[in-house]
């Protein structure tokens, strides 16, 4: 049982450059989540997703895209990346019971040059 | 949506000591409360939660609180050691919605 997997760890990107945060989570949750935690500082929501094919903006979405095809499945795509998105990115994921636990994926750590 | 608020932001304790760290939320419909333990350079993982039925929960060192009427939580942890340094963060979660984390609490245990 790996829980939740995120890919890559680290990813340096250039200005302008695009790329996509892998996480994958084999307990057959239907919530699924993107934090993004800034140095020293707590966790804010990118967006989420409450099952396959349903995603929605978190506190703060903007630079930032999702898609949610399979359950397993909740790839985050940043577009036209700026130093502002330097952060470590967590995915999570939580059953539907109310006191269901939120996992959390190891992080990928990003930098934007 | 829902508020969560958490103090002190920094605590030192000597190792042995108590620490509490305190929590407010915002949205009455919020009725689970878990707390995250994140060390440096990990994920957050959960330490030990609450109902909104129930209005206090030990296990072993730590305990949590719950006032529902007041809208405020706590965590406290007895007998502090070295590994108890790390950031907290209180988390109100209500059915259906996200979980809403606090700015955290980072609690340094001095030898």
């Amino acid at each position: 049982n790996a829980g939740v997997t995120q890919t890559p760890k680290f990813r340096i990107l250039k200005i302008g450059q695009s790329m996509t945060l892998q996480c994958a989570q084999d307990m057959n949750h239907n919530y699924m989540y993107w934090y993004r935690q800034d140095p020293g500082m707590g966790l804010k929501l990118i967006y989420y997703s409450v099952g396959a094919g349903i995603t929605d903006k978190g506190e703060v979405p903007n630079g930032y895209n999702v898609s949610r095809s399979t359950t397993e499945d909740f790839p985050l795509r940043l577009e036209l990346a700026a130093p502002s998105q330097t952060s470590v990115y967590f995915c999570a994921s939580s059953s539907q019971s109310i006191t269901g636990e939120l996992f959390f994926g190891e992080g990928s750590r990003l930098t934007v040059l | 949506g829902e508020n969560v608020e958490q103090h002190p932001s920094t605590l030192s304790v000597q190792e042995g000591d108590s620490a509490v760290i305190k929590c407010t939320y915002s949205d009455s419909a919020s009725n689970y409360f878990p707390w995250y333990k994140q060390e440096l350079g990990k994920r957050p993982q959960l330490i030990i939660d609450i109902r909104s039925n129930v209005g206090e929960k030990k296990d072993q060192r730590i305990a949590v609180t719950l006032n529902k009427t007041a809208k405020h939580f706590s965590l406290h942890i007895t007998e502090t050691q070295p590994e108890d340094s790390a950031v907290y963060f209180c988390v109100a979660r209500g059915y259906g919605q996200n979980f809403v984390f606090g700015p955290g609490t980072r609690l340094s245990v001095l030898p």
